[in-house]
């Protein structure tokens, strides 16, 4: 049980677009969802918090407005990463949480873009 | 901001070695989580220690809590080439499960 998706598994685009990553617990119902950054050799770095039907609260220093983040569903939360660029390549992880507290990680997105 | 700074930062070892990674903070933790990552996959959950002092086995691992909470060790005894991986210690505070991440250690077993 407490399995964890994403999608795509790695995707690449170009500069200036738009990318969409799912998260999605496949098998119980996470009322908090969590997305990371890691950068090659590093460990994770929180991006934001986010709980189901409600905004998604920001680390210091992540710009919302390039991350966006919805959590529609207790299945379900989106990063989008808007008008991409080169800097914002990195592999992002989602992590979801139920009635317990251990978060379970989804096995990660990488983004390159060109 | 809390920090949770693990040494080594990798470790180079032969098949059978036993090794110590050290994870330490200087803010206090309500549990502590330990994890392994391999290239290209998220973190896996290794295990949670709760009580200030506690010792959890698993198998060739053992995880020791500070008896303050602010700090961790993992301890692997005859290493073997699949253990090979990023070890991540995570600290939670409070009930919001929100967990920060050590710095990381990464540990390389060869034959």
């Amino acid at each position: 049980g407490a399995v964890v998706s994403q999608h795509p598994s790695w995707v690449i685009c170009k500069s200036g677009t738009s990318v969409k990553i799912e998260c999605r617990s496949l098998d119980f119902q996470a009322t908090t969802m969590f997305w990371y950054r890691q950068f090659p050799k590093q460990s994770l770095m929180l991006m934001a918090t986010s709980n189901e039907g409600s905004k998604a609260t920001y680390e210091q220093g992540v710009e919302k407005d390039k991350f966006l983040i919805n959590h529609a569903s207790l299945t379900l939360s989106t990063l989008t990463v808007t008008s991409a660029h080169p800097e914002d390549s990195s592999f992002y992880i989602c992590s979801a949480t139920g009635s317990w507290d251990t978060q379970y990680f989804g096995p990660g997105t990488r983004l390159t873009v060109l | 901001t809390q920090l949770l700074e693990q040494s080594p930062q990798f470790l180079s070892i032969q098949e059978g070695e036993n090794l110590t990674v050290y994870c330490n903070s200087s803010s206090v933790f309500s549990s502590l989580q330990w994890y392994r990552q391999e290239p290209g996959e998220g973190p896996v959950l290794l295990v949670t220690v709760v009580t200030g002092g506690e010792v959890k086995k698993l198998k060739r691992l053992t995880f020791q809590f500070g008896d303050a909470r602010k700090d961790s060790s993992l301890h692997i005894t005859a290493a073997q080439p699949g253990d090979t991986g990023l070890y991540l210690c995570a600290g939670a505070t409070g009930t919001a499960s929100k967990l920060t991440f050590g710095t990381g250690t990464r540990l390389q077993v060869t034959l």
